[in-house]
């Protein structure tokens, strides 16, 4: 079993829903939790760092985490042809790696 | 405050040849870590350097190597290239890596071709 089970997509929706991406880890004592925004042929970007269980919010993104189900979800409101990438989840293990998951291809349609 | 920087972008080698490549971390940061991008396992974590000392290491054979100089910049080298070996090189660096949970920066990766 994978360490991070991430559906790789493509997943593709028109520009202006919300987008739900997500990650399930096997490992409880997985601490720290990242979203990475990957545009073709460019490296990965840190979109958002979270640590505990709950919501976070920038914008017009939120990241979810729900330690109890070893789940991390990453929602994309009022999405744009912009948001169109590659989205990671990454998380650390406990020998200190980041691991991450397949990552999951958005298209968004105008 | 420039970003990681990888060199060189681009680069086609030829099976059985060596290659290295070169990152040079954010200004400040300590922790250099390198990972292989290819379409089918993505994103795989190579080694962590950390004040010229290789702290992690994932699963990868001893023709994946690499260093760090004491102004942190980095390098990795891949001896007896292999067809697989094709794929994005990521560099990342971090104040003082994953055992802390620090935020690492990516570069934009060398891009290797190996034919």
């Amino acid at each position: 079993q994978k360490e991070v089970e991430q559906d790789p997509g493509p997943l593709s929706v028109p520009e202006g829903a919300i987008v739900s991406l997500n990650c399930t880890y096997s490992n409880s004592a997985f601490q720290y939790f990242m979203w990475y925004r990957q545009y073709s042929r460019k490296g990965p970007e840190l979109l958002m760092y979270t640590y505990s269980s709950g919501n976070k919010e920038d914008g017009r993104f939120t990241a979810q985490v729900d330690k109890s189900s070893k789940y991390i979800s990453l929602f994309i409101r009022d999405s744009q042809p912009s948001d169109s990438a590659t989205y990671l989840c990454a998380l650390y293990n406990q020998g200190g790696k980041l691991i991450f998951g397949q990552g999951t291809e958005l298209s968004v349609k105008p | 405050k420039a970003g990681v920087t990888q060199t060189p972008r681009y680069l086609i080698k030829t099976r059985g040849q060596q290659v290295t490549l070169s990152c040079s971390p954010i200004s400040g940061h300590r922790s250099v870590s390198w990972y292989q991008q290819t379409p089918g396992q993505g994103l795989q974590f190579l080694f962590e350097y950390f004040s010229e000392t290789q702290r992690n290491k994932g699963n990868f054979p001893g023709r994946f190597s690499g260093r760090q100089f004491s102004n942190s910049r980095s390098e990795m080298n891949v001896s007896t290239l292999e067809l697989g070996d094709s794929a994005l090189y990521l560099c990342a660096s971090s104040l003082a890596g994953g055992s802390s949970g620090n935020t690492i920066y990516f570069g934009e990766g060398s891009w290797l071709t190996v034919v």
